[in-house]
This record gives structure tokens, C-alpha cells and sequence, in this order.
């Protein structure tokens, strides 16, 4: 079956210290993997994406590379600031259907 | 930017009343969708909708959940008979096409049944 699996939180980190949040999935056939934000008091918002093996998504600064070999897409940033305090959660979409499989999310905290 | 919209943002409804919670998706996509998230638990599907009609649905998504497109632009999602457990944010949300296209998501409708 199709499955994410999420670093547990919380993670707090000073501004400007290296981020990375792990997310390992399983799925059938070749899914397309995305990492969702939520801010405070928000929705989920799309933070990025990949569609197919060895694809980098990047938005803002973070960035994740698609590895089927270790089926793993790993969440990365170089900076944080305190504006990234949020709820992440990676995704996978199946080619085999069209609902998504979530994460349980992974909050994190920057302090100045 | 278009956007997913959703009302309620907050309700608060006894235990045995029917909810509706309402959305309007994106206007040229052509799939809907609605999740839930119980608070500090992960985001679960729900059901998907396509061409008006159910394409595929969670074992959530008992017979006291059913989801309409009363007109061309909102999407519904009706509660028959409130339990405490539905208690939960309620997410809607749409994409263009299926098949590892992204979904697009509303900020939520927080349920809370007393």
C-alpha cells in the first residue's frame, strides 16, 4: 500500500541553523512526492514538489530531492528564520489513484 | 492567486445534528477532494469527487458522510448525525487533473461537536 512516514516533532532551532525533516515513503507504481506547510492558524499551502526519481523541488530556500533508491524525500533548508515556524508535511500522490497520503507532520520552531 | 475557499472557518454543533460544511474550489479544476486532520494527528482522506460523482472514498467516509455539487461552483460535504469523534478540521480541496497533480487546499472548517 502507499505510506508516508515523517521525522517526529517537535524541532526547535536557532535562525539560521540547517533544517532537514526526513519522510521516507512506500507506494506502488511511481508516485509524485510533495512537502505541504501549514502556518499558524492557516490552511496547507504547497511548499514543493517532485514528480518523478532524482527531480529537486525547491521553493523559499528548502529543498527536496527525490531518491528512489532509498525511497526518501528529505526536507532541507540552509537558513532558517523565524518565519518558517510552521507544520510540514510530506506526501505522496499515486499514479494509481488520486488521493493523497500524508505525513503526520513535523512542527518545527525558530527562535531568534 | 485563485484559492480554495471554505465557510465555515469555526463551528460548534451538538452531538446528533447534521453539519454542511461548504467550499468553492478552484474554478477550472475538475477534481474535489475533502480531508480531515483530528487535532495532533495526521492528515486523512477522505473522499474524492469527479465528474459528479464519488471516484473513490476512504473507509472513514461512512453512511453518515455524503459530499454534492449542488451548482457549478460549490462543493459540500454533509454530516448526517454528529458524533463527539468527528471532531476535527475538515479540509477541502481541488486539482485540475488526478495522477500526482497537485491539490490545492482551503484554510479549513475547525468542527467541534459537544
Amino acid at each position: 500500500g502507499n505510506s508516508v512516514t515523517q521525522m517526529e516533532g517537535p524541532v526547535t532551532l536557532s535562525e539560521e541553523a540547517f533544517l532537514t525533516i526526513n519522510c521516507t515513503y512506500t507506494a506502488t507504481g511511481y508516485p509524485s512526492l510533495f512537502w505541504y506547510v501549514q502556518y499558524p492558524g492557516e490552511g496547507l499551502q504547497l511548499l514543493l514538489k517532485a514528480t518523478k526519481a532524482d527531480d529537486k523541488g525547491s521553493n523559499k530556500g528548502f529543498e527536496a530531492t527525490y531518491r528512489k533508491e532509498t525511497t526518501s524525500f528529505h526536507l532541507e533548508k540552509g537558513s532558517v528564520q523565524v518565519s518558517d515556524s510552521a507544520v510540514y508535511f510530506c506526501a505522496l500522490s499515486s499514479n494509481t489513484g488520486n488521493q493523497f497520503y500524508f505525513g503526520t507532520g513535523t512542527s518545527l520552531t525558530v527562535i531568534p | 492567486e485563485p484559492e480554495v475557499t471554505q465557510t465555515p472557518s469555526h463551528q460548534v454543533t451538538q452531538m446528533g445534528q447534521e453539519v454542511i460544511l461548504r467550499c468553492v474550489p478552484i474554478s477550472n479544476h475538475l477534481y474535489f477532494y475533502w480531508y480531515r486532520q483530528i487535532l495532533g494527528q495526521k492528515v486523512e482522506f477522505l473522499v474524492s469527487f469527479y465528474n459528479n460523482e464519488i471516484s473513490e472514498k476512504s473507509e472513514i467516509f461512512d453512511d453518515q458522510f455524503s459530499v454534492e455539487r449542488p451548482d457549478g461552483s460549490n462543493f459540500t460535504l454533509k454530516i448526517r448525525s454528529t458524533k463527539l469523534e468527528d471532531s476535527a478540521m475538515y479540509f477541502c480541496a481541488s486539482s485540475e487533473a488526478r495522477q500526482g497533480n497537485t491539490i490545492y487546499f482551503g484554510e479549513g472548517s475547525w468542527l467541534t461537536v459537544v
